[in-house]
């Protein structure tokens, strides 16, 4: 398997605009996340999903987010309309279960301008 | 807040030296992972201690647990340059549901 798969690696947004991030998970995993990492507040969860399904969005900063998992293959993240405040790396990670280890993708570097 | 936490918050070695990196959690745990970050990259899995285990040893990696101090340490022993990296403790959210992180120490390795 090729990993957690996750695209663009970077985006560079003017504000306001829609973002959409994507992932492709490890075939397999019932699990998975989506985390934001900043230097001012580490990594953040965001949403988590069980099956396709959100079984956690508390993490979820504002209305203007959002995910989906239409399928046990891809997951994306939108923000829309995007702000400044919004740059970071966001990271997808997928596991067996919640509580096992969880694997990585390289990251989407989002820079909104 | 959150339930993991790093310390030191930074760390620089020389080659052959070894780390030393703990963590405190807040709650109670089913097991606590660490993971390695590189610059630019995503996070990878180290090692997961069970909360019944007390030290756990992967190559030049020992983690140990302290369930009644909520307490968890990583050695890495004859450091290498390439150890360069940030390492994360990552515990369960009290909810339950995902892996939550610290802010992780950043070791500096130098040669």
């Amino acid at each position: 398997d090729a990993g957690v798969i996750q695209s663009p690696r970077h985006e560079v947004t003017e504000m306001g605009q829609e973002v959409t991030l994507r992932c492709k998970p490890i075939s397999g995993h019932n699990s998975l996340f989506w985390y934001r990492q900043t230097m001012m507040r580490g990594l953040e969860l965001l949403i988590y999903f069980n099956n396709n399904v959100p079984i956690d969005d508390s993490g979820m900063p504002e209305d203007r987010f959002s995910a989906k998992m239409p399928n046990a293959s891809f997951s994306t993240l939108k923000i829309q309309p995007s702000e400044p405040r919004d740059s970071a790396v966001y990271f997808c990670a997928s596991s067996l279960a919640q509580h096992t280890e969880a694997f990585f993708g390289q990251g989407t570097r989002l820079t909104v301008v | 807040s959150q339930q993991g936490e790093e310390d030191p918050q930074a760390l620089s070695i020389q080659e052959g030296e070894n780390a030393t990196m703990n963590c405190s959690y807040k709650t109670s745990i089913n097991n606590l992972q660490w993971y390695r970050q590189n610059s630019g990259r995503g996070l990878v899995h180290l090692i997961l201690i069970r909360s019944n285990e007390r030290e756990k040893h992967s190559g030049r990696l020992r983690v140990t647990l302290d369930t009644s101090k909520k307490s968890s340490s990583l050695l890495i022993t004859a450091s290498r340059a390439a150890d360069t990296a940030s390492y994360f403790c990552a515990v369960l959210n009290q909810a339950g549901t995902a892996l939550i992180f610290g802010k992780g120490t950043t070791l500096s390795v130098s040669s």
